[in-house]
């Protein structure tokens, strides 16, 4: 039980185009989803927290307006990379949290490695 | 000072050896704590929890002292398939499931034959 799946698992992009990932939680309801990034040989940074219905609150230094995130139902949460540059490139991890078994603890999706040229 | 801290290594070792890593985190509020590991390009796969008491799985000992704001990992007998990061990982207090984890660096570690 507690699978996150994301997709897609790698694009490739174009300098300015837009690239939508997604996050679903399979078997169970994500109240709570996060989106990290992680650029190589560095840790995860948390770039946003959003719950399901209401807006997402994002960490300091991650501009709202390029990452767009969008909680709209309890297994599924969208993270949209606007006008994407090479410096977006990055591996995008999700994770889900809410009530599945006994726990509330986050459950992580595969990571989207996104590259763009 | 960063929020958790590790060696972010690499330790080479020889197979059946028995590593030791330590993480020190900043915020004397932190409630949880864990270590993740996590393959090369792979996300990150909760090894265990770490508990006040010391807990142990299998080969696999954590241990935290939360007067000195240190978490350690003990891997014995260590397998070639042990390779991987070993992430320190942090949950801050905060509401319900909206409680951040602070990830460390990572430590590397690579098992030889």
């Amino acid at each position: 039980g507690a699978v996150v799946s994301q997709h897609p698992s790698r694009v490739i992009c174009k300098s300015g185009t837009s690239v939508k990932i997604e996050c679903r939680s399979l078997d169970f309801q994500a109240t709570t989803m996060f989106w990290y990034r992680q650029f190589p040989k560095q840790s995860l940074m948390l770039m946003a927290t959003s719950n399901e219905g209401s807006k997402a609150t994002y960490e300091q230094g991650v501009e709202k307006d390029k990452f767009l995130i969008n909680h709209a139902s309890l297994t599924l949460s969208t993270l949209t990379v606007t006008s994407a540059h090479p410096e977006d490139s990055s591996f995008y991890i999700c994770s889900a949290s809410g009530l599945a078994g006994n726990s509330y603890e986050q459950y992580f999706g595969p990571g989207t490695r996104l590259t763009v040229t | 000072r960063k929020e958790v801290e590790q060696d972010p290594g690499p330790f080479n070792v020889p197979e059946g050896a028995t590593v030791a890593f330590n993480c020190t985190y900043s915020n004397s509020a932190s409630q949880s704590f864990f270590w993740y590991r996590q393959d090369c390009r792979k996300e990150p796969k909760l090894l265990m929890s770490v508990y006040s008491s010391g807990n142990e799985d299998g080969r696999f000992t954590a241990q935290l002292n939360r007067a000195s704001q240190y978490i350690s990992l003990l891997i014995r007998d260590s397998k070639l398939s042990d390779s991987a990061t070993y992430l320190c990982v942090v949950k801050l207090p905060g509401a319900g499931n909206n409680r951040k984890l602070i990830w460390g660096l990572g430590t590397s570690l690579a098992v030889n034959p």
